[in-house]
């Protein structure tokens, strides 16, 4: 069974911490994609990569960096966090460079900057 | 500028009529669109990809349309059961050289006994 997982369900932090969140996918995919989700404005790409140590800005980059040193793994760093970070962060994954299959969603991680 | 509209309100509907729910965009040229199941708390999980060179695609109870001269793509739930309660979101693709997604904010489909 496919899975993706997330480092953390939930988490508090406060201003100004720098906060890693860790995404770990199992399908041997391309692809891995971060997004935030929250209510009314739904889902929404930070940033996106197609391969190892390749990254490409989302929608909505800024205040957040990414890493990807292993194929399996994409981390989600918020140099600073703020009050406005707060929100539901959504990790997928998928196969496939430019005709894309579907994404596989990790459980995502509610953080919560105080 | 590019928009992806899904009902805001939530759809109630009794258990066992088919429900419908409706995704329109605007200043988008999708190659295809996908649509998902997200249940409060946790990821979205797919449910259907197709693309712009077909029509309807089905599984088991579940039927997707796709017109891309009306922009719009039409999400079939038949028999409907109180299980299938969850909010519905399509999110678009192919549009740029890489596999994202761009998607709509969701519709929410109570389905009661």
């Amino acid at each position: 069974d496919v899975k993706v997982t997330q480092s953390s369900r939930y988490l508090v932090k406060r201003t100004g911490e720098k906060v890693f969140l860790e995404c770990v996918q199992d399908m041997d995919h391309e692809n891995m994609f971060w997004y935030r989700q929250d209510p009314g404005l739904g889902l929404r790409l930070i940033y996106f990569s197609y391969d190892v140590k390749m990254k490409e800005k989302g929608d909505i980059p800024e205040g957040y960096s990414v890493s990807r040193e292993k194929k399996e793994r994409f981390s989600l760093i918020l140099e600073s966090a703020s009050t406005n970070q707060t929100s539901m962060y959504l990790c997928a994954s998928s196969t496939g460079l430019v005709y894309s299959y579907e994404q596989y969603f990790g459980p995502g991680t509610r953080l919560t900057v105080t | 500028s590019q928009k992806i509209e899904q009902n805001s309100e939530a759809l109630n509907i009794q258990e066992g009529k088919t429900a419908t729910l409706t995704c329109n965009y605007t200043n988008y040229s999708p190659a295809y669109l996908q649509w998902y199941r997200q249940d409060p708390g946790r990821g979205p999980v797919f449910l259907l990809l197709i693309r712009e060179n077909e029509k309807e695609k089905r599984k088991e109870r579940l039927k997707v349309t796709f017109d891309t001269t009306l922009k719009q793509s039409l999400f079939h739930i038949t028999a409907s059961q109180p299980a299938d309660s969850a909010t519905y979101l399509c999110a678009l693709g192919g549009q740029s050289g890489y596999s994202t997604l761009t998607f709509g904010k969701g519709t929410m489909l109570l389905v009661s006994p």
